[in-house]
């Protein structure tokens, strides 16, 4: 099946840093999600990105598709972006059925 | 808030009780799913149904037995659960089956003694 990886699988900011978070996924895809984690286990939908480049605020994302990759962008970090980011693809023979990368911790500290 | 709320947030029960996980939805989607997130392991799809039919049922043990009544509730009975069964589970939505954006609620935290 596809394979997602993130990297790095942690990362410690100072705040008012900027980051670029990767995912990499080993098949073509029509669709990518990127999620973030609070420390209270909630999943927060940020971008639905197949291909392209989305903003919202501090947070940005590109997906390259032909290269099978894409990256999430935080900048200005506060300590409210601490938690945990995936970036989620559908598998080859259900599109509902998303594909979760492990994950990058980030801790974002005052 | 996403519109997809859980109840129980938290849950300690033994292995010989039943319970059950709630979820409802107000987002007028037709898709829910049911997910598990163990410690140190990616999320795990369990079932997914459909406008109120299971369509995915991703090898999940049958001491975890889902219910969809309507489009806006899912519910997940448990029953004998082991140890390794404690996780959080993560109910979500999307508009249909096809790919679209999903919400997850906030979660229950399930622990089996």
């Amino acid at each position: 099946g596809i394979q997602v990886e993130q990297s790095p699988p942690d990362l410690i900011l100072q705040e008012g840093a900027n980051s670029t978070l990767r995912c990499n996924f080993s098949d073509s895809v029509n669709n990518l999600q990127w999620f973030h984690q609070n420390p209270w286990g909630q999943l927060i939908n940020l971008f639905y990105i197949p291909s392209g480049t989305k903003q919202n605020g501090r947070l940005s994302a590109t997906t390259v598709a032909t290269e099978r990759y894409s990256l999430l962008y935080i900048s200005s970090s506060q300590t409210t972006d601490s938690g945990v980011y995936f970036c989620a693809v559908p598998s080859v023979d259900s599109s509902y059925k998303l594909i979760f990368g492990s994950g990058t911790r980030l801790l974002v500290r005052p | 808030e996403t519109g997809v709320t859980q109840t129980p947030r938290h849950l300690v029960m033994g292995m010989t009780n039943k319970k059950s996980l709630k979820c409802e939805q107000h987002l007028g989607h037709n898709a829910m799913y049911w997910y598990k997130q163990s410690a140190k392991k990616p999320l795990e799809l369990m079932f997914v149904y459909s406008l109120e039919e299971r369509v995915e049922n991703n090898s999940v043990p049958s001491r975890f037995s889902p219910e969809c009544p309507n489009s806006s509730h899912l519910f997940l009975h448990l029953h004998t659960l082991q140890p390794e069964d404690s996780a959080l589970y993560l109910c979500a939505s999307s508009h249909d089956t096809s790919g679209n954006t999903i919400y997850f609620g906030e979660g229950s935290w399930l622990t089996v003694v």
